[in-house]
């Protein structure tokens, strides 16, 4: 299996853009996690779905922030519009949550926004 | 305010030694800890996990200790080999499956020869 594939790996864009990050989970995994990683608050949870269906978002940091899973092998995760203190390092991950913890982790796209 | 806490950002250690990672955390809730390990330039990859219900769990040289009732686990590698430099994550969980992830910050492990 290629693991978890992230698109793309590294986006610079200005202050006010939309940004799409993308997310291929594991096939056959049914949980899909969006982490952000910032030098002052480590890595966190943004968002994460579960068969599809988004179960807890209480992490996205503001509405500019969306997550959409359409179908078991693609999930995006939007910024619109784009503000410098979003720049971090974004990773999603996948899971076999029948009872297993164990999450993947795609290799991140790093977002600059200037 | 954090759940996990890693309180080393560093930690350097000879080759051939024993390192030592520790990890804290402060919300009895959590019933799974798992550690990963960061290279630059990729995402985190799992390394080992133990269960709230057990104390230790081994798995080569990589071995984690769990003291519940001082809500405190380590990672101990042995014998440390260069190629464990990279940064380590302590991890915990609630509930049976599907739910993220609270990481601490990280510890960058060196290697020394």
């Amino acid at each position: 299996d290629a693991g978890v594939i992230q698109s793309p790996r590294h986006e610079v864009t200005e202050m006010g853009q939309e940004v799409t990050l993308r997310c291929k989970p594991i096939s056959g995994h049914n949980s899909l996690f969006w982490y952000r990683q910032t030098m002052m608050r480590g890595l966190e949870l943004l968002i994460y779905f579960n068969n599809n269906v988004p179960i807890d978002d209480s992490g996205m940091p503001e509405d500019r922030f969306s997550a959409k899973m359409p179908n078991a092998s693609f999930s995006t995760l939007k910024i619109q519009p784009s503000e410098p203190r979003d720049s971090a390092v974004y990773f999603c991950a996948s899971s076999f949550s029948s009872g297993q913890e164990t999450q993947y982790f795609g290799p991140g796209t790093r977002l600059l926004v200037l | 305010d954090q759940q996990v806490k890693q309180n080393s950002p560093s930690l350097s250690v000879q080759e051939g030694r024993i390192s030592i990672l520790n990890c804290d955390y402060t919300n009895s809730m959590f019933d799974y800890f798992l550690w990963y390990k960061k290279y630059p330039a990729e995402g985190p990859t799992f390394l080992i996990s133990i269960s709230s219900i057990k104390d230790k769990n081994e798995d080569g040289r990589f071995t984690v200790f769990l003291n519940k009732s001082a809500k405190h686990l380590s990672l101990h590698i042995v014998p440390s080999q260069p190629g464990d430099s990279a940064v380590y994550f302590c991890a915990a969980i609630t509930g049976g499956g599907a739910d993220g992830l609270t990481f601490g910050k990280g510890t960058h492990l060196i290697i020394q020869p």
